[in-house]
């Protein structure tokens, strides 16, 4: 069973702070990682995505994997309001039949406070 | 390039009823997923297709959830009998290549409630 495990929180950080989102997952095969942003009632969206060991950063965004621990973050520099939301993480793999398909985690809900 | 169109946005039905949730994917698409999102949890893959084929539906709950893509390009999701438990966001994805390891683009849901 593929499992991609996120602390739930909230996680609350000062506007201008750092947030630091973590992420773990179960399944060695897994290739590609994502992070998907989800305000409250809206559909997830696609912000970053890491395939290789080490960091990758794109404008206030950073994520991290390190696949021999299993681990991948999301860091938010700079964090604002607009920020506030829930964050899911996301593993890519192949399926018996060798579809790819991506396997989320329940998410992190992020509160940036003015 | 317009993304995942769903409908309807929102539905409310009584148990024991039926219902029917359609999906026309980004253009020139050929993978189409549908997730169900349970209230504080994770998107959860239901059923995959490639084309108008089944590529896996492992997790559809096939008595009493069916999903068709007849022509390759949009797809109803069905739901008959509905329970109190089917209460959820759907949601369409679709992808551009098949077996590539690419994030995809989501519809905007259909909220689902059951009383």
């Amino acid at each position: 069973q593929k499992e991609v495990e996120q602390n739930s929180g909230p996680l609350s950080v000062p506007e201008g702070a750092i947030a630091s989102l973590n992420c773990t997952y179960s399944d060695r095969g897994s290739q590609s990682f994502f992070w998907y942003r989800q305000y409250s009632g809206k559909s997830p969206e696609l912000i970053m995505s890491i395939y290789s060991n080490g960091d990758k950063e794109d404008g206030r965004f950073t994520a991290q994997l390190n696949k021999a621990s299993q681990y991948v973050s999301l860091l938010i520099r700079d964090s604002q309001p607009s920020d506030s939301a829930t964050y899911l993480c996301a593993g890519g793999s192949r399926s018996g039949a060798g579809s790819y398909q991506l396997t989320f985690g329940k998410g992190t809900k992020l509160s940036v406070i003015p | 390039e317009a993304g995942v169109a769903q409908s309807p946005r929102y539905k409310i039905i009584e148990k024991r009823q039926s219902v029917a949730f359609w999906c026309n994917p980004i253009s020139g698409h050929a993978t189409l997923y549908w997730y169900q999102q349970i209230l504080g949890q994770g998107p959860k893959l239901l059923i995959q297709f490639q084309n108008n084929g089944v590529v896996d539906d492992s997790q559809l709950p096939k008595d009493r959830f069916s999903a068709e893509r007849l022509k390759g390009v949009d797809s109803t999701l069905k739901i008959q009998p509905a329970k109190l438990e089917d209460s959820a966001v759907y949601l369409c994805a679709s992808s551009l290549i098949f077996g590539g390891s690419y994030g995809y683009t989501f519809g905007s849901g259909t909220r689902l409630t059951v009383v």
